[in-house]
């Protein structure tokens, strides 16, 4: 069946760092790939999303684009803030809808 | 609009007895889904409806588990003689699933405590 990997956690940045977390994924068809965010207290938000291969998604900052021959999607910023501090999911929406095991990135000022 | 709301917000309950979690979707929202997030944990899927049926309920770990729709709409999410390994937050979502590309609608969750 379908599944999502994503790099183990937490990752612990300083502000203006370079950010990049690694999903890659397996699926039997053409899924739609996702990453959600959780802040502190929160439930989960959409942050940005790909349909199909070579697509980039991008929202407040952040990017990952929909790489079919990698199988990957790894979201990345180019300068984190204190308050992107968050766990990240990385997901798909094929056949199945699967999650990754979530990401919890901490920004240090 | 109103998101999708999800109640209580928090519940503590003694080991061995029932808990009822409710789940309001989007309005016109055909899919709702269960989610349960451990401490420290990633998301594990629990149930799935598509309208009133429920096409996929491999993830609920227990027969002390089980979820209903009515009406397309409210979903409840039982847990029968509570055990410790169940406290854990209950997320639900939501979307409109007859689109491929739809994504999911969650909700702020239960956090429930077993004591």
């Amino acid at each position: 069946g379908d599944s999502v990997t994503q790099m183990e956690g937490p990752v612990t940045l300083s502000e203006e760092a370079f950010l990049t977390i690694n999903c890659t994924y397996t699926a039997t068809g053409y899924p739609s790939l996702f990453w959600y965010v959780q802040y502190p207290g929160e439930g989960l938000q959409l942050l940005l999303k790909a349909t199909k291969a070579d697509d980039k998604g991008s929202n407040k900052g952040f990017e990952a684009t929909y790489r079919k021959e990698t199988t990957s999607f790894h979201l990345e910023k180019g300068s984190v803030q204190v308050s992107d501090s968050a766990v990240y999911f990385c997901a798909l929406i094929g056949d199945d809808m699967r999650f990754g095991a979530g990401t919890r990135l901490t920004v240090k000022p | 609009g109103a998101g999708v709301s999800q109640s209580p917000s928090n519940k503590v309950t003694e080991k061995g007895k029932d808990v009822e979690l409710r789940c309001d979707p989007i309005s016109g929202h055909t899919a709702l889904y269960w989610y349960r997030q451990s401490l420290g944990q990633g998301l594990e899927f629990l149930i799935y409806f598509q309208g009133n049926s429920a096409p996929d309920k491999s993830g609920l770990p227990s027969d002390r588990f089980s979820a209903e729709r009515t009406g397309g709409s409210v979903s409840t999410l039982t847990i029968q003689r509570t055990q410790q390994e169940d406290s854990a937050v209950y997320l639900c979502a939501s979307s409109f699933r007859d689109s491929y590309n739809s994504p999911l609608h969650f909700g702020n969750g239960t956090r429930l405590t077993v004591t």
